[in-house]
């Protein structure tokens, strides 16, 4: 059964501390997109991948976060240094060529403090 | 540009009557557009999407959505609600073929009352 897989699931974390989520996308697809949820946002959209290169990080405040596409089977999104307003659930999906739809993961629940 | 409007944060029906979530969308391009549902604590999952083909489009759990371009609309209906579909409803909208991103709207809350 192929799916995102997300790691960790929770996290929490000191203000100022280096936050790194990891993202497996599923075998095969080409486009990866990394989303926060939060009550007042909703989802947003951060940044998203395709072929592993970046399209478009306008959604990501640039002097703290930053994503990657190590290789194929990876995608990390950093934080440093985290802060209390980043406190969100962090989504990973994955889609195939074509853009006919995202798979989601289970999401990274990231507490500052 | 994308950009997707759902009317209505909160939702609530009775069991067994009509669900209707509304979803309208901008797109400069040819839209594909989605229904997720999102249960608590989990992520999302993927109910039914239109990619240019039938504009009624029937997806799972009984849930299906007609595109009418003529008013940039997608709503969501279900003829018949279960308690089991209590969760929140996001509308998406990306750029049809390999072009866009998948942009979201704010989501409508679903309650379902015995």
């Amino acid at each position: 059964d192929a799916r995102v897989t997300q790691t960790p699931r929770h996290k929490v974390t000191e203000m100022g501390q280096e936050v790194t989520m990891r993202c497996q996308p599923i075998l095969g697809h080409n486009t990866v997109f990394w989303y926060r949820q939060t009550m007042m946002q909703g989802l947003e959209l951060l940044a998203y991948f395709r072929n592993r290169a970046p399209l478009d990080d306008s959604g990501m405040p640039k002097d703290r976060f930053s994503a990657e596409m190590p290789d194929a089977t990876l995608a990390t999104l950093k934080i440093q240094p985290s802060e209390p307003r980043d406190s969100a659930v962090y989504f990973c999906a994955s889609g195939p060529r074509g853009n006919t739809e995202a798979f989601f993961g289970q999401g990274t629940r990231l507490t500052v403090v | 540009a994308q950009s997707v409007t759902q009317l209505g944060s909160h939702v609530s029906v009775s069991e067994g009557a009509l669900v209707l979530l509304r979803c309208n969308y901008s797109s400069s391009v040819p839209p594909y557009l989605f229904w997720y549902v999102q249960y608590p604590n989990q992520g999302l999952q993927l109910l039914l999407k239109y990619t240019s083909a039938a504009t009624l489009v029937k997806g799972i759990n009984g849930f299906e959505a007609e595109f009418k371009k003529s008013e940039t609309s997608f709503h969501l209906t279900k003829p018949s609600a279960h308690m089991s579909d209590a969760a929140e409803y996001f509308c998406a909208v990306s750029g049809s073929g390999n072009t866009g991103k998948l942009i979201f709207g704010q989501g409508t809350t679903l309650q379902v009352k015995p």
